[in-house]
């Protein structure tokens, strides 16, 4: 099956720092990446759309100054959270579209801000 | 958009019987619909999954009915073992650009 790779899995930092997360496929090229968050006990809520070489889609309700997105190449995307508050504290959680319908899920990152 | 809704957000079993969640979708436009099973701080990973042209898949202990109709789908576990225990998300997408829509979840928890 197709690996979906994302790091960190976990990140604590200071309240107004901002933090990176990098979504990786390793064995295929996606033009599009998803990115996902998910509080504790809760669902998946889509954030954005990512697509190589533009810009991306955000759903509504997402701040797209706050959580920037990059997806320079078509192995990667990654997600920024800017000047992150302890209510941005969630699991974030990447995901790569190979070509067809099946959807690939990195690890998840989960983090925390204290 | 899409609103996915699932039921029953916790579900309790005794090993060796059977589970049943329902979801229901709100775009008929939604063609493709998965299931994903999520153990705790872990990625989900994809169990059983319909299109829209089929009403009913199964593999092994688990099938997945679907009707469009009335815009719900159901996934069935037979025999179920403790092992099944996690969370459970049905999701529903329009296809080509694989923009998906979770359900709330349900926690399956199997008692042997």
């Amino acid at each position: 099956g197709a690996v979906v790779s994302q790091h960190p899995s976990r990140v604590i930092c200071k309240s107004g720092t901002s933090v990176k997360i990098e979504c990786r496929s390793l064995d295929f090229q996606a033009t599009t990446m998803f990115w996902y968050r998910q509080f504790p006990k809760q669902s998946l809520m889509l954030m954005a759309t990512s697509n190589e070489g533009s810009k991306a889609t955000y759903e509504q309700g997402v701040e797209k100054d706050k959580f920037l997105i990059n997806h320079a190449s078509l192995t990667l995307s990654t997600l920024t959270v800017t000047s992150a508050h302890p209510e941005d504290s969630s699991f974030y959680i990447c995901s790569a579209d190979r070509g067809g319908e099946k959807l690939f899920f990195g690890s998840g990152t989960q983090l925390s801000v204290l | 958009g899409e609103n996915v809704e699932q039921h029953p957000s916790t579900l309790s079993v005794q090993e060796g019987d059977s589970a049943v969640i329902k979801c229901t979708y709100s775009d008929s436009a939604s063609n493709y619909f998965p299931w994903y099973k999520q153990e705790l701080g872990k990625r989900p990973q994809l169990i059983i999954d319909i299109r829209s042209n089929v009403g009913e898949k199964k593999d092994q202990r688990i099938a997945v009915t679907l009707n469009k109709t009335a815009k719900h789908f159901s996934l069935h576990i037979t025999e179920t073992q403790p092992e099944d225990s996690a969370v459970y998300f049905c999701a529903a997408s329009m296809g080509n650009f694989n923009k998906f829509y979770f359900g709330s979840g349900t926690k399956l928890n199997v008692k042997p």
